[in-house]
């Protein structure tokens, strides 16, 4: 079955600590890869994708992800986190024909 | 600017009334999709639209019911059949891999 796993449902950190959250896929999803992110009562809006081409990649406010196919995982870092930087992420892998498979999200808290 | 709008932002109904939530889009993506999101269980899909006047069922279709007669539009009615309809609902379009998200409507049932 295709499926997208977030290991963490929270993630708690402090102002200007790093944080990475974890996202992985089963085989079956095709490796089109993206990040979300939800800010409270809105829409979500693309963080970063990895299609093809360099395994590394990166946002334009500093977040990245790097795709590894042996462990079938795409998680997200930051080395340097922000007030507004506390939002709901989620993992998504694509089923094929434009459809979507979302992880369960992972609520980011960050603490002055 | 080009987007996705949704309205209203909150709505409330009472059981057993039937509910349309409106998405609209200026992108000209043909294919759009409705979602619905419920607290710790990330985005779950309803309906997609991969062309006018043609729709499928998603994983969650029992209880909605969907219409694409034009290009923009991509209304959600909520039937009384739905079993539990409040949650957040949320419409997106795509043209290619990425999909863009409305800003959502929160509809509650009371």
């Amino acid at each position: 079955a295709q499926s997208v796993t977030q290991l963490d449902s929270q993630v708690p950190v402090f102002e200007e600590a790093p944080v990475e959250l974890r996202c992985n896929y089963s085989s079956s999803v095709s490796v089109y890869l993206f990040w979300y992110v939800q800010y409270p009562n809105q829409g979500l809006q693309l963080l970063l994708k990895y299609l093809s081409g360099s395994t590394l990649v990166k946002s334009i406010n500093g977040f990245e992800a790097e795709f590894n196919k042996s462990q079938t995982s795409f998680h997200l870092r930051k080395p340097s986190v922000h007030i507004s930087d506390t939002a709901e992420y989620f993992c998504v892998g694509s089923g094929g024909y434009n459809k979507l498979i979302f992880g369960a999200g992972t609520r980011l808290a960050v603490h002055p | 600017d080009g987007g996705i709008t949704q309205s209203p932002k909150y709505l409330f109904r009472k059981e057993g009334q039937n509910v349309t939530l409106s998405c609209e889009q200026n992108l000209n993506h043909d294919a759009m999709y409705w979602y619905r999101q419920d607290p710790g269980q990330g985005l779950r899909l309803i309906y997609y639209s991969q062309i006018v006047n043609d729709f499928q069922k998603g994983d969650i279709a029992e209880g909605y019911s969907v219409s694409r007669e034009k290009k923009e539009s991509f209304p959600l009615t909520v039937t009384s059949a739905q079993k539990n309809p409040t949650a957040f609902y949320l419409c997106a379009s795509s043209k290619g891999d990425e999909q863009f998200f409305g800003p959502g409507t929160r509809l509650t049932v009371l």
